[in-house]
């Protein structure tokens, strides 16, 4: 089976763009989380979906932003970028209740 | 805000010998995950012990957990060079807002 895959790996942007990250999960996950890791503030969720619907949302800004497709795959946008949103951005899925999640190796986006 | 912590944040060993990381948190769990991540990549899941579990076994990697203590730990026998990596602990509290909530993680070295 193949992993989860995040693209791209990385991601070059200036404060006030926005940028649009993609994550497919393993096959017959339906459950997709997201994570942002900083060296100060270590790994936080995000968001997860599933099926199509976002189920819980982190601590994060209105600028972060995500959705599901049907086919599970997703999407995380964030908007009007800041200096502070440069980060490892990781997506993880699971198949289930009681599942380990797996993890794709991420996107780093750096803003300049 | 991190709920669960690791100790050591940071641990130097020679090859061969054990490591030993501990982990605490403050609220109930469904299961708690330990991961690991090499500089720069995605997370890799290692073992996933439920509450109602009280060790497990993966290779050389042995984790218990203590519920009433709120604590577990993950024991790396026999280490290897290739074991230097990050270590995190993540707690999933399961119901129908799922996200899984990560300690700082330990830093462990593996000298050859």
């Amino acid at each position: 089976k193949a992993g989860v895959t995040q693209t791209p790996r990385y991601l070059i942007k200036t404060r006030g763009q926005q940028v649009t990250l993609s994550c497919s999960p393993i096959s017959g996950h339906r459950s997709v989380s997201w994570y942002q890791q900083t060296p100060g503030q270590g790994l936080q969720f995000l968001f997860e979906y599933f099926s199509e619907t976002q189920r819980n949302k982190g601590n994060f800004p209105g600028r972060f932003s995500g959705r599901q497709f049907s086919n599970s795959r997703s999407e995380m946008n964030v908007s009007t970028l800041e200096l502070g949103d440069s980060a490892l951005y990781l997506c993880a899925s699971r198949g289930g209740n009681n599942q380990p999640q797996h993890f794709g190796d991420g996107t780093r986006l750096s803003i300049l | 805000s991190q709920q669960g912590e690791e100790d050591p944040q940071a641990l130097s060993i020679q090859e061969g010998e054990n490591a030993t990381m501990n982990c605490s948190y403050k609220t109930s769990i469904n299961n708690l995950q330990w991961y690991r991540q090499n500089s720069g990549r995605g997370l890799v899941h290692l073992i996933l012990i439920r509450s109602n579990e009280r060790e497990k076994h993966s290779g050389r990697l042995r984790v218990t957990l203590d519920t009433s203590k709120k604590s577990s730990s993950l024991l790396i026998t026999a280490s290897r060079a290739a074991d230097t990596a990050s270590y995190f602990c993540a707690r999933d509290s399961g119901g129908s807002n799922y996200k899984l909530t990560f300690g700082k993680g330990t830093l462990l070295t593996v000298n050859p």
